[in-house]
C-alpha cells in the first residue's frame, strides 16, 4: 500500500514565478491537508480538502489556492511567488470528517526554494 | 492566535537514557493532541492521537501521558537509542477546526552512541 505521495521532490523557481504542487493521498483516503514548514518552525496549516470542496484554510493570502480532484488526489497552487514562500509543503491525507480524532498521514514534501 | 509551545528546543542524551519532553497548548476547546516522529529526509510518522484527559499511550519504549485541563502533554523514551534520533513534533486539534493542526516547533533528539 502506497503511503502519501507527493511532486516534485525539489522545485525552484524565481519570485513572480507560479507553482503546482501535487499529492496522492493514501489509499483509502478522501481528505488531503496542506501545510508549510519555513526553516526552525513547525508546519503551518494551509487549507484542507474534502469532497473536492475547501472546507478549512489557515492564515494564508488567495496567492495560495488548491483544488482536489475526483481521485482525491490534490494541488497546491502558489501566485506571484515571494521569497518568504521558500518552504517544506507538506500534504497530509486521512478519512472523512473527523480528522480532528483521526491520524493524518504525511507525505514526505516539497521542498520550494524562490529565487 | 493558538499557542501550541514544545520544550526543550532541543535535547542530546546519550544511548540508555531514558529522556522526556513538553508540549504545551491552550486547554480550552480541546479536542485532541497528535504526537509525529520526523527522521531526516523522511514523512513524519505518527506516534499518537490522545484525546482524553488522564489519556496515557505506549508504543514501545515511547510513551506519552495528557492533561487536558492544564494544557499539556508529555513524551518520554526509556532507553533512548540512536534510531531514536529525530525531531518530535506535538500538534493541537481544537474544537472547532475540521482537521487542522496546529503544531509546536518540535524537539530535536540527538542520541550520541
Amino acid at each position: 500500500d502506497a503511503g502519501v505521495t507527493q511532486s516534485p521532490t525539489h522545485l525552484i523557481k524565481t519570485r513572480g514565478q507560479q507553482v503546482t504542487l501535487r499529492c496522492s493521498p493514501k489509499s483509502g483516503h478522501d481528505t488531503v491537508s496542506w501545510y508549510q514548514q519555513a526553516l526552525g518552525q513547525g508546519p503551518q496549516f494551509i487549507f484542507q480538502y474534502y469532497e473536492e470542496e475547501e472546507r478549512q484554510r489557515g492564515n494564508f493570502p488567495d496567492r495560495f489556492s488548491g483544488h482536489q480532484f475526483p481521485n482525491y488526489s490534490s494541488e497546491l497552487n502558489v501566485n506571484a511567488l515571494l521569497l518568504g514562500d521558500s518552504a517544506l509543503y507538506l500534504c497530509a491525507s486521512s478519512l472523512g470528517s473527523q480528522t480532528r480524532t483521526d491520524t493524518q498521514y504525511f507525505g514526505p514534501g516539497t521542498r520550494l526554494t524562490v529565487l | 492566535i493558538l499557542n501550541v509551545e514544545q520544550s526543550p528546543q532541543s535535547l542530546h542524551v546519550q544511548e540508555g537514557d531514558s529522556t522526556n519532553f513538553t508540549c504545551s497548548f491552550p486547554s480550552s476547546n480541546f479536542y485532541a493532541l497528535h504526537w509525529y516522529r520526523w527522521e531526516t529526509a523522511k514523512s513524519p510518522e505518527a506516534l499518537f492521537v490522545m484525546t482524553l484527559n488522564g489519556d496515557e499511550k505506549k508504543k514501545g519504549r515511547i510513551s506519552a501521558t495528557l492533561n487536558t485541563k492544564e494544557g499539556y502533554s508529555y513524551l518520554y523514551i526509556k532507553g533512548s537509542q540512536p534510531e531514536d534520533s529525530a525531531t518530535y513534533l506535538c500538534a493541537f486539534a481544537g474544537g472547532t477546526s475540521y482537521g487542522k493542526l496546529t503544531f509546536g516547533q518540535g524537539t530535536i533528539l540527538t542520541v550520541h552512541p
